[in-house]
Protein backbone atom coordinates (compact mmCIF):
# COMPACT_ATOMS: atom_id res chain seq x y z
CA UNK A 1 0.00 0.00 0.00
CA UNK A 2 2.03 3.32 -1.16
CA UNK A 3 -0.15 6.07 -0.10
CA UNK A 4 1.36 9.25 -1.52
CA UNK A 5 4.33 8.98 -3.50
CA UNK A 6 6.55 11.94 -4.05
CA UNK A 7 9.42 12.26 -6.71
CA UNK A 8 12.05 13.37 -6.53
CA UNK A 9 13.38 13.41 -2.72
CA UNK A 10 15.73 16.14 -2.95
CA UNK A 11 16.82 18.89 -6.33
CA UNK A 12 18.92 21.39 -6.93
CA UNK A 13 17.83 23.99 -9.31
CA UNK A 14 19.61 26.76 -10.87
CA UNK A 15 17.56 30.26 -10.94
CA UNK A 16 15.19 30.34 -14.30
CA UNK A 17 15.01 26.89 -14.67
CA UNK A 18 11.83 24.73 -14.60
CA UNK A 19 11.04 21.38 -13.05
CA UNK A 20 8.00 19.26 -12.65
CA UNK A 21 7.23 17.43 -8.88
CA UNK A 22 5.57 14.80 -9.24
CA UNK A 23 2.66 13.12 -6.53
CA UNK A 24 0.58 10.16 -6.61
CA UNK A 25 -1.66 8.67 -5.05
CA UNK A 26 -3.35 5.25 -4.95
CA UNK A 27 -6.01 5.74 -2.89
CA UNK A 28 -8.60 6.99 -5.02
CA UNK A 29 -8.85 10.25 -3.13
CA UNK A 30 -10.49 13.42 -4.57
CA UNK A 31 -9.08 16.41 -3.01
CA UNK A 32 -5.08 16.43 -3.51
CA UNK A 33 -2.97 19.20 -2.33
CA UNK A 34 0.94 21.09 -2.61
CA UNK A 35 2.20 22.73 0.50
CA UNK A 36 5.38 24.47 0.76
CA UNK A 37 6.80 24.26 4.52
CA UNK A 38 9.30 27.09 5.75
CA UNK A 39 11.17 27.47 9.34
CA UNK A 40 8.63 29.31 11.51
CA UNK A 41 5.84 29.79 8.97
CA UNK A 42 4.11 26.22 9.27
CA UNK A 43 2.94 24.80 6.10
CA UNK A 44 1.07 26.64 3.25
CA UNK A 45 -0.99 25.86 1.22
CA UNK A 46 -0.20 26.38 -2.81
CA UNK A 47 -2.66 24.54 -4.93
CA UNK A 48 -5.40 22.11 -4.40
CA UNK A 49 -7.51 19.97 -6.66
CA UNK A 50 -11.17 18.77 -5.60
CA UNK A 51 -10.71 15.86 -8.60
CA UNK A 52 -9.86 15.27 -11.70
CA UNK A 53 -9.86 18.08 -14.04
CA UNK A 54 -10.32 20.78 -11.33
CA UNK A 55 -7.76 23.03 -9.75
CA UNK A 56 -7.50 26.36 -7.74
CA UNK A 57 -5.02 28.50 -6.07
CA UNK A 58 -3.92 28.32 -2.32
CA UNK A 59 -2.72 30.71 -0.01
CA UNK A 60 1.21 31.02 -1.91
CA UNK A 61 0.40 29.87 -5.87
CA UNK A 62 2.62 32.50 -7.86
CA UNK A 63 5.35 30.68 -9.48
CA UNK A 64 3.86 27.59 -9.77
CA UNK A 65 1.09 25.45 -11.89
CA UNK A 66 -0.87 22.41 -11.47
CA UNK A 67 -2.93 20.16 -13.64
CA UNK A 68 -5.15 17.01 -12.45
CA UNK A 69 -5.72 14.98 -15.46
CA UNK A 70 -6.34 11.66 -13.79
CA UNK A 71 -7.64 10.95 -10.04
CA UNK A 72 -4.12 9.40 -9.07
CA UNK A 73 -1.56 11.96 -10.64
CA UNK A 74 -1.38 16.34 -9.00
CA UNK A 75 1.58 17.38 -10.13
CA UNK A 76 3.43 21.03 -9.32
CA UNK A 77 5.05 22.73 -12.02
CA UNK A 78 8.09 25.27 -11.46
CA UNK A 79 8.31 27.08 -14.71
CA UNK A 80 10.85 29.61 -14.08
CA UNK A 81 12.95 28.87 -10.69
CA UNK A 82 13.44 31.47 -8.12
CA UNK A 83 15.77 31.43 -4.91
CA UNK A 84 12.24 32.58 -3.36
CA UNK A 85 11.13 28.78 -3.98
CA UNK A 86 14.13 26.84 -1.81
CA UNK A 87 11.45 25.12 0.33
CA UNK A 88 10.40 21.62 1.26
CA UNK A 89 7.36 20.61 -0.88
CA UNK A 90 4.49 18.07 0.12
CA UNK A 91 1.73 16.54 -1.59
CA UNK A 92 -1.43 15.35 0.13
CA UNK A 93 -4.35 13.65 -0.04
CA UNK A 94 -7.36 13.83 1.66
CA UNK A 95 -9.76 11.08 2.55
CA UNK A 96 -13.05 12.80 1.79
CA UNK A 97 -15.36 11.05 4.03
CA UNK A 98 -16.17 11.17 7.37
CA UNK A 99 -12.11 10.58 8.39
CA UNK A 100 -11.26 13.19 6.69
CA UNK A 101 -7.52 12.39 6.79
CA UNK A 102 -4.84 13.72 5.22
CA UNK A 103 -2.17 11.49 4.06
CA UNK A 104 1.45 13.21 2.90
CA UNK A 105 4.25 12.01 0.85
CA UNK A 106 7.38 11.91 2.38
CA UNK A 107 8.47 15.54 0.45
CA UNK A 108 10.81 17.36 -1.86
CA UNK A 109 13.52 19.12 -0.68
CA UNK A 110 14.37 21.71 -3.23
CA UNK A 111 17.14 24.31 -3.19
CA UNK A 112 17.34 27.17 -6.20
CA UNK A 113 20.57 28.91 -6.73
CA UNK B 1 -12.98 32.25 8.62
CA UNK B 2 -11.05 30.08 10.46
CA UNK B 3 -7.85 30.72 12.24
CA UNK B 4 -5.17 28.23 14.89
CA UNK B 5 -2.86 29.34 17.04
CA UNK B 6 0.00 27.36 18.57
CA UNK B 7 0.98 29.62 21.87
CA UNK B 8 4.47 27.95 21.87
CA UNK B 9 7.15 27.87 19.45
CA UNK B 10 9.39 25.65 21.65
CA UNK B 11 8.56 23.24 24.40
CA UNK B 12 11.05 21.56 26.35
CA UNK B 13 10.64 18.69 28.29
CA UNK B 14 12.69 16.00 30.38
CA UNK B 15 11.89 12.51 29.91
CA UNK B 16 9.43 10.97 31.85
CA UNK B 17 7.57 14.75 32.63
CA UNK B 18 4.35 15.50 31.19
CA UNK B 19 3.87 17.13 28.12
CA UNK B 20 1.54 20.25 27.04
CA UNK B 21 1.38 21.62 23.74
CA UNK B 22 -1.41 24.62 23.44
CA UNK B 23 -3.92 24.70 20.89
CA UNK B 24 -6.58 27.57 20.24
CA UNK B 25 -8.68 28.19 17.20
CA UNK B 26 -11.41 30.18 16.01
CA UNK B 27 -14.42 29.16 13.74
CA UNK B 28 -17.63 30.60 12.64
CA UNK B 29 -18.75 26.35 12.14
CA UNK B 30 -18.43 24.09 14.60
CA UNK B 31 -14.40 22.50 13.53
CA UNK B 32 -12.62 19.66 12.41
CA UNK B 33 -9.52 19.96 14.69
CA UNK B 34 -6.59 17.92 14.16
CA UNK B 35 -2.68 17.10 15.47
CA UNK B 36 0.12 16.23 12.92
CA UNK B 37 3.40 15.33 14.07
CA UNK B 38 6.58 15.84 12.22
CA UNK B 39 9.98 13.83 12.95
CA UNK B 40 12.89 15.35 11.57
CA UNK B 41 12.96 15.50 7.90
CA UNK B 42 10.46 13.14 7.99
CA UNK B 43 7.11 13.71 6.79
CA UNK B 44 4.06 14.18 8.37
CA UNK B 45 1.85 11.68 10.19
CA UNK B 46 -1.83 12.52 11.86
CA UNK B 47 -1.75 11.78 15.66
CA UNK B 48 -5.17 11.92 16.70
CA UNK B 49 -8.59 14.10 15.33
CA UNK B 50 -11.53 15.58 16.55
CA UNK B 51 -14.39 15.40 14.80
CA UNK B 52 -17.77 16.26 17.07
CA UNK B 53 -17.84 12.82 19.03
CA UNK B 54 -15.60 12.55 22.03
CA UNK B 55 -14.24 15.99 23.59
CA UNK B 56 -11.49 13.85 24.80
CA UNK B 57 -9.72 12.34 21.84
CA UNK B 58 -6.80 9.68 22.04
CA UNK B 59 -4.40 9.43 19.21
CA UNK B 60 -1.04 7.17 18.66
CA UNK B 61 2.46 7.14 20.48
CA UNK B 62 -0.22 7.98 23.73
CA UNK B 63 -1.33 11.53 23.02
CA UNK B 64 -4.48 12.77 23.71
CA UNK B 65 -6.11 16.07 23.38
CA UNK B 66 -9.65 17.36 24.94
CA UNK B 67 -11.62 19.63 22.58
CA UNK B 68 -12.81 22.89 24.74
CA UNK B 69 -15.37 25.13 23.11
CA UNK B 70 -15.99 27.28 26.21
CA UNK B 71 -12.06 28.27 25.96
CA UNK B 72 -11.89 27.76 22.26
CA UNK B 73 -8.79 25.17 22.79
CA UNK B 74 -7.32 21.73 21.85
CA UNK B 75 -4.31 21.21 23.88
CA UNK B 76 -2.18 18.42 23.10
CA UNK B 77 -1.03 16.00 25.97
CA UNK B 78 1.19 13.05 27.48
CA UNK B 79 1.65 12.28 30.56
CA UNK B 80 5.27 10.66 30.10
CA UNK B 81 7.66 12.48 27.73
CA UNK B 82 10.11 9.45 25.47
CA UNK B 83 13.16 10.90 23.87
CA UNK B 84 11.55 9.60 20.61
CA UNK B 85 8.86 12.10 21.17
CA UNK B 86 11.40 15.25 19.88
CA UNK B 87 9.59 16.53 16.78
CA UNK B 88 7.25 19.23 15.44
CA UNK B 89 3.79 19.11 16.28
CA UNK B 90 1.32 21.16 14.32
CA UNK B 91 -2.59 21.71 15.66
CA UNK B 92 -4.80 22.08 12.42
CA UNK B 93 -8.17 23.68 11.93
CA UNK B 94 -11.09 22.62 9.08
CA UNK B 95 -14.56 24.23 9.28
CA UNK B 96 -17.60 22.38 7.97
CA UNK B 97 -18.87 24.80 5.64
CA UNK B 98 -19.66 23.13 2.25
CA UNK B 99 -17.39 21.16 0.52
CA UNK B 100 -14.30 23.21 1.63
CA UNK B 101 -11.19 21.54 2.72
CA UNK B 102 -8.59 23.74 2.69
CA UNK B 103 -6.80 23.38 6.09
CA UNK B 104 -5.76 26.02 8.11
CA UNK B 105 -2.37 24.80 9.73
CA UNK B 106 -0.47 26.14 13.11
CA UNK B 107 3.21 27.21 13.00
CA UNK B 108 3.98 24.48 14.77
CA UNK B 109 5.68 24.01 17.96
CA UNK B 110 8.42 22.23 19.01
CA UNK B 111 9.42 19.64 21.43
CA UNK B 112 12.31 19.37 23.02
CA UNK B 113 13.03 16.17 24.98
CA UNK B 114 16.22 16.15 27.80
CA UNK B 115 17.08 13.07 29.30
Amino acid sequence: NAGVTQTPKFQVLKTGQSMTLQCAQDMNHEYMSWYRQDPGMGLRLIHYSVGAGITDQGEVPNGYNVSRSTTEDFPLRLLSAAPSQTSVYFCASTDGGAKNIQYFGAGTRLSVL
Amino acid sequence: AQSVTQLDSHVSVSEGTPVLLRCNYSSSYSPSLFWYVQHPNKGLQLLLKYTSAATLVKGINGFEAEFKKSETSFHLTKPSAHMSDAAEYFCVVRGRAGNNRKLIWGLGTSLAVNP
